[in-house]
C-alpha cells in the first residue's frame, strides 16, 4: 500500500536561505509523486510532479524535487526562500496499484520564513 | 485559470444535524473527489465520483456520508448526522482523467465545526 511520510511538521528558515522539505514514500510499484502547496485561505495547488523520465523535476516559484528510488525519497528544495513561500506543503504518492489512482497525502509541513 | 469553488467556506453546526457542502468542479473535468483534513492530521481521501456514481471510497466514507451531482455543475457532500469528530476541513477536487500521474485540482476548502 502506498504511503508518504513528511519529516518535520514545521520547518523554519531565514529569507534567502535554502529550503529543504523532506518526503519519503512507500510503494510496491513505481510511484507517481507530487508536491502541493497551500497558501493561507487557499486550496491545494500543484507545485510539481514526477511521473516518468528525468528524476529532477522543476516546478513553479523556483521549487524543484528529486526522485531518488534508492532512498525512496522525493525531497522538495528551493535555493533561496522568499517571505511569500510561507505556506503548508504536502507530499503525495499515487501508484495505481489495485486499480486505484487516488493519491495518498502526507501530514504536511508548514514552512515558516523569517525576515 | 479555471478553479474549483466550494461553499460555504466555514460552517458551524450542532451535533446530529445534517450538513451539505457544495462544490463546483472545473467545467471540463470528469472525476470529482472529496478529501478531508482534521486539524493537525493528514489530508485523507473520502470518495471519488465519475459518471454519476461513486468510483472509489475510503473506510471513512460510511453510511453517514453521501455524494451527489444534482445538476450539471454542482457536486455535493452530505453528512447526515454530524458527530464531533467530523470537524475538519473538507476539500473538493476534480481532474480530467484518473491516471496515476494525473493532476488533481483542489478547492479552497470548507471548514466544518461540529459543536
Amino acid at each position: 500500500a502506498q504511503s508518504v511520510t513528511q519529516l518535520g511538521s514545521h520547518v523554519s528558515v531565514s529569507e534567502g536561505a535554502l529550503v529543504l522539505l523532506r518526503c519519503n514514500y512507500s510503494s510496491s510499484v513505481p510511484p507517481y509523486l507530487f508536491w502541493y502547496v497551500q497558501y493561507p485561505n487557499q486550496g491545494l495547488q500543484l507545485l510539481l510532479k514526477y511521473t516518468t523520465g528525468a528524476t529532477l523535476v522543476k516546478g513553479i516559484n523556483g521549487f524543484e524535487a528529486e526522485f531518488k528510488k534508492s532512498e525512496t525519497s522525493f525531497h522538495l528544495t528551493k535555493p533561496s526562500a522568499h517571505m511569500s513561500d510561507a505556506a503548508e506543503y504536502f507530499c503525495a504518492v499515487s501508484d495505481g496499484e489495485g486499480g486505484s489512482y487516488i493519491p495518498t497525502f502526507g501530514r504536511g509541513t508548514s514552512l515558516i520564513v523569517h525576515p | 485559470e479555471p478553479e474549483v469553488t466550494q461553499t460555504p467556506s466555514h460552517q458551524v453546526t450542532q451535533m446530529g444535524q445534517e450538513v451539505i457542502l457544495r462544490c463546483v468542479p472545473i467545467s471540463n473535468h470528469l472525476y470529482f473527489y472529496w478529501y478531508r483534513q482534521i486539524l493537525g492530521q493528514k489530508v485523507e481521501f473520502l470518495v471519488s465520483f465519475y459518471n454519476n456514481e461513486i468510483s472509489e471510497k475510503s473506510e471513512i466514507f460510511d453510511d453517514q456520508f453521501s455524494v451527489e451531482r444534482p445538476d450539471g455543475s454542482n457536486f455535493t457532500l452530505k453528512i447526515r448526522s454530524t458527530k464531533l469528530e467530523d470537524s475538519a476541513m473538507y476539500f473538493c477536487a476534480s481532474s480530467i482523467n484518473r491516471d496515476s500521474g494525473n493532476t488533481i485540482y483542489f478547492g479552497e476548502g470548507s471548514w466544518l465545526t461540529v459543536v
